[in-house]
């Protein structure tokens, strides 16, 4: 079956714009995690959303948010962008109700603020 | 809070060599925890888990990881390195309450192989 679909992989932006990725879990998956992994930070949880409403977040500023769709798609947006907030950004999907902690992740989008 | 600490952020052996990449974890729960691997340009894989069961798990791709509740470790093994080895391989923790699909990652360990 199809994985985890995460788009665009790449792009570029420059500061202040804003910017919404997407990502396309695995069918009948209803969780959807996001996290940002940069060189000098890691790998960090940005949130999870399951069936439509956010069940975890981490960290990160108010600039930083998401949403999922009734069909378990999800976005994140993340707006006035900052040089900082270039990154690798994954998703991963699970069925959200195992607590099997196995997460399957995209290939993620790859964000560069000029 | 749970975290885990990956002892070596890079490692380097010889094809066929022993690999071991360290992690030590921090939970004031049971944890579940988990080894991921990432080839370059792409997402991160499962290797294993252990999540209370069998204290040696054993993955995919040859490697296992034994549970060492006395030493707080989980640390990645393999007999036998092979070049397709070469990534990035992350240890992670999520404590075992239901519904909690956050994981918190240690910093990775880029495993070099040489030939």
């Amino acid at each position: 079956k199809a994985g985890v679909t995460q788009t665009p992989r790449y792009l570029i932006k420059t500061r202040g714009q804003q910017v919404t990725l997407s990502c396309s879990p695995i069918s009948g998956h209803r969780s959807v995690s996001w996290y940002q992994q940069t060189p000098g930070q890691g790998l960090q949880f940005l949130f999870e959303y399951f069936s439509e409403t956010q069940r975890n977040k981490g960290n990160f500023p108010g600039r930083f948010s998401g949403r999922q769709f009734s069909n378990s798609r999800s976005e994140m947006n993340v707006s006035t962008l900052e040089l900082g907030d270039s990154a690798l950004y994954l998703c991963a999907s699970s069925s959200g109700t195992s607590n099997s902690g196995e997460l399957f992740f995209g290939e993620g989008s790859r964000l560069t603020v000029l | 809070a749970q975290s885990v600490t990956q002892l070596g952020s890079h490692v380097s052996v010889s094809e066929g060599a022993l690999v071991l990449l360290r992690c030590n974890y921090s939970s004031s729960v049971p944890p579940y925890l988990f080894w991921y691997v990432q080839y370059p340009n792409q997402g991160l894989q499962l290797l294993l888990k252990y999540t209370s069961a069998a204290t040696l798990v054993k993955g995919i791709n040859g490697f296992e990881a034994e549970f060492k509740k006395s030493e707080t470790s989980f640390h990645l093994t393999k007999p036998s390195a092979h070049m397709s080895d070469a990534a990035e391989y992350f240890c992670a923790v999520s404590d075992s309450n239901f519904g909690n699909e956050k994981l918190t990652f240690g910093t990775g360990t880029r495993l070099t192989i040489i030939p």
